[in-house]
């Protein structure tokens, strides 16, 4: 069973749309990341949020935490060809203290010229 | 600083061979992971390392062992490889006692097994 539940699983848009992208779950997290993950290359961080409702900006995509620290959303205003990656978000439970994360399946988006 | 390194970056392996790969990290974290990816399951936690010396299994452990040789290494073994093991592993390190948990990733091996 998914822990995570990231939506959609693909997403394909023009560059200049707006998109937002789910990640959902029952349980409650510590804390949750994004990571974005391009061809032949390992997953790099985006952001991480710690706090029940906390939105954190990095450039045009803004990341929101849930007030129950059950969910995410990832939002990327005028999306560019170079968004086009595997966006994939990950969560600490809490009382975990093994340093363990997990991960969705991920939302492939490809952003067209 | 190279952060994480694994090696090999490809391996083609028959049925029934096996293989070790190899993981290591310099950012002094006490933590270490091993996961692989197949199309649409995302990441999934083979074994981890909380600390040197000690692993545990995640969440698809089954014809995997591990090894935490010191702080710096990790690595993964297949003894017995099959088919089904055919996929993009990564090793990530994070400082493991910390909160929160932010995870750092090598370039991953691509194994096939035919």
């Amino acid at each position: 069973t998914q822990l995570l539940e990231q939506s959609p699983q693909f997403l394909s848009i023009q560059e200049g749309e707006n998109l937002t992208v789910y990640c959902n779950s029952s349980s409650v997290f510590s804390s949750l990341q994004w990571y974005r993950q391009e061809p032949g290359e390992g997953p790099v961080l985006l952001v991480t949020v710690v706090t029940g409702g906390e939105v954190k900006k990095l450039k045009r995509l803004t990341f929101q935490f849930g007030d129950a620290r059950k969910d995410s959303s990832l939002h990327i205003t005028a999306a560019q060809p170079g968004d086009t990656g595997l966006y994939l978000c990950a969560g600490a439970r809490r009382g975990s203290t093994l340093g363990r994360l997990y991960f969705g399946r991920g939302t492939q988006l490809t952003v067209w010229p | 600083n190279a952060g994480v390194t694994q090696t090999p970056k490809f391996q083609v392996l028959k049925t029934g061979q096996s293989m070790t790969l190899q993981c290591a990290q310099d950012m002094n974290h006490n933590s270490m992971y091993w996961y692989r990816q197949d199309p649409g399951m995302g990441l999934r936690l083979i074994y981890y390392s909380a600390s040197e010396g000690t692993t545990d299994k995640g969440e698809v452990p089954n014809g995997y062992n591990v090894s935490r040789l010191n702080k710096r290494e990790f690595s993964l073994r297949l003894e017995s490889a099959a088919p089904s093991q055919t996929s993009v592993y990564f090793c990530a390190s994070s400082e493991g006692t910390g909160y929160p948990y932010e995870q750092y990733f090598g370039p991953g091996t691509r194994l096939t097994v035919t």
